[in-house]
């Protein structure tokens, strides 16, 4: 069974600039989850869906956002890019709708200049 | 809002060497989980304990999960160049979610 994939690996973006993140998680996984990692601040909860819906939000801005298509592939967006952007973010798919477990990806290094 | 504090937050010892790390919180969580995470990749689930008092063995990986479940500990026997990486704890609760993420234990095994 493949595990979890995101796309693309590596990034570098200007401030300002927009990003989308693209995740497709274990297959038969509804529940998709990202995070943002970096050094300072440790591994920080973004939100997650099930299902299409999103049921939890972390304390991000507005510029954060996300989506869930039916076949449970996941995308984040930021907006307005800024230099405190830079970091890995972070996806992980659940088997059950409780979300106990987390099987994460590789992982998007965003940099932001 | 719920917090776990991880220590220590870091550890070099030498191989062979046994060493434990702590998962601190003043939150009741209803399962917590370990994770296991090397320099470019995501992190890996090691093990995850429900019950208060649980004990469970990973080869040479202990983990114990508090009474009260407010804590959790790992504890790596005759440790080894593999086991480096940075470790993290994280615990949920029903119906909420979310993991909440420890603060990490980087540790660093010298050959």
């Amino acid at each position: 069974k493949a595990g979890v994939t995101q796309t693309p690996r590596y990034l570098i973006k200007t401030r300002g600039q927009q990003v989308t993140l693209s995740c497709s998680p274990i297959s038969g996984h509804r529940s998709v989850s990202w995070y943002q990692q970096t050094p300072g601040q440790g591994l920080q909860f973004l939100f997650e869906y099930f299902s299409e819906t999103q049921r939890n939000k972390g304390n991000f801005p507005g510029r954060f956002s996300g989506r869930q298509f039916s076949n449970s592939r996941s995308e984040m967006n930021v907006s307005t890019l800024e230099l405190g952007d830079s970091a890995l973010y972070l996806c992980a798919s659940s088997p059950t709708a409780a979300n106990t477990e987390a099987f994460f990806g590789q992982g998007t290094r965003l940099t932001v200049v | 809002t719920q917090l776990l504090e991880q220590s220590p937050q870091f550890l070099s010892i030498q191989e062979g060497e046994n060493l434990t790390v702590y998962c601190n919180s003043s939150s009741v969580f209803s399962s917590l989980q370990w994770y296991r995470q090397e320099p470019g990749e995501g992190p890996v689930l090691l093990v995850t304990v429900v019950t208060g008092g649980e004990v469970k063995k990973l080869k040479r990986l202990t983990f114990q999960f508090g009474d009260a479940r407010k804590d959790s500990s790992l504890h790596i026997t005759a440790a080894q160049p593999g086991d480096t990486g940075l470790y993290l704890c994280a615990g949920s609760n029903f119906g909420n979610e979310k993991l909440t993420f420890g603060t990490g234990t980087r540790l660093t095994i010298i050959p």
